[in-house]
């Protein structure tokens, strides 16, 4: 059975500081990956999805980036944390090929301060 | 533009009081209907996928129904672990691609 990962759970972290949060599935091939984000109240925002390694594109214009060093890996980054950075991040993924449901991961709180 | 409103925002009912939670969207090039159960602080959990106008899913105390403007995720005699948030997505073409697009959730509670 498939299985996704996230880390860490939480974390808090000053204004200015990097961030990155690591994402992994396991027990598939060739997924198809999205990170999102969700605030209290709203609607997932969709950050980042991609097709494939080095096929990543960008939903919204931010202060965050993604890279996906590994066909199951996916990491969000950022150079300097914005208070609006704070949210619920979350890793998804569905199997590639033709789109269909998304499975989502844990979740991580981000705090920043 | 694409849109997807969930509705009632919150809802409260007693154990055993059926009722129904509402998905209405307006996109182009609908491909798929999801929802999804969230417990606090976790990620959402996929419960169904509709595809087209009539069709039906059932999982538990739990059915959801699809017609072509909106989605009804139908809860008989819930009991207080039916507490969540519920979620609708839909995944509709936008630009040449398939985008996903999510509502804001209708969160429940049972008493008991």
């Amino acid at each position: 059975s498939q299985t996704i990962h996230q880390w860490p759970a939480t974390l808090v972290q000053p204004v200015g500081s990097p961030l990155s949060l690591e994402c992994t599935v396991e027990g598939t091939s060739n997924p198809n990956l999205y990170w999102y984000r969700q605030a209290a109240g709203r609607g997932l925002q969709l950050l980042f999805y991609s097709i494939g390694i080095d096929q990543i594109s960008s939903e919204v214009p931010q202060n965050l980036s993604a890279s996906r060093p590994q066909d199951r890996q996916f990491i969000l980054s950022s150079k300097k944390l914005l208070l609006s950075d704070s949210g619920f991040y979350l890793c998804a993924w569905s199997p590639g090929g033709e789109d269909n449901e998304q499975f989502f991961g844990p979740g991580t709180r981000l705090t920043v301060l | 533009e694409d849109q997807v409103t969930q509705s009632p925002e919150a809802l409260r009912l007693q154990e055993g009081e059926s009722s129904s939670l509402n998905c209405s969207y307006t996109v182009s090039g609908l491909r798929g209907l999801f929802w999804y159960r969230q417990d606090p602080g976790k990620g959402p959990e996929f419960l169904f996928t509709l595809y087209s106008a009539g069709e039906e899913k059932e999982k538990e105390r739990l059915k959801a129904t699809l017609t072509k403007k909106e989605s009804f995720l139908h809860i008989t005699a819930p009991k207080p672990e039916d507490s969540a948030t519920y979620l609708c997505a839909v995944q509709a073409l936008s630009s040449g691609t398939y985008k996903y697009i999510f509502g804001t959730g209708t969160r429940l509670k049972v008493l008991a």
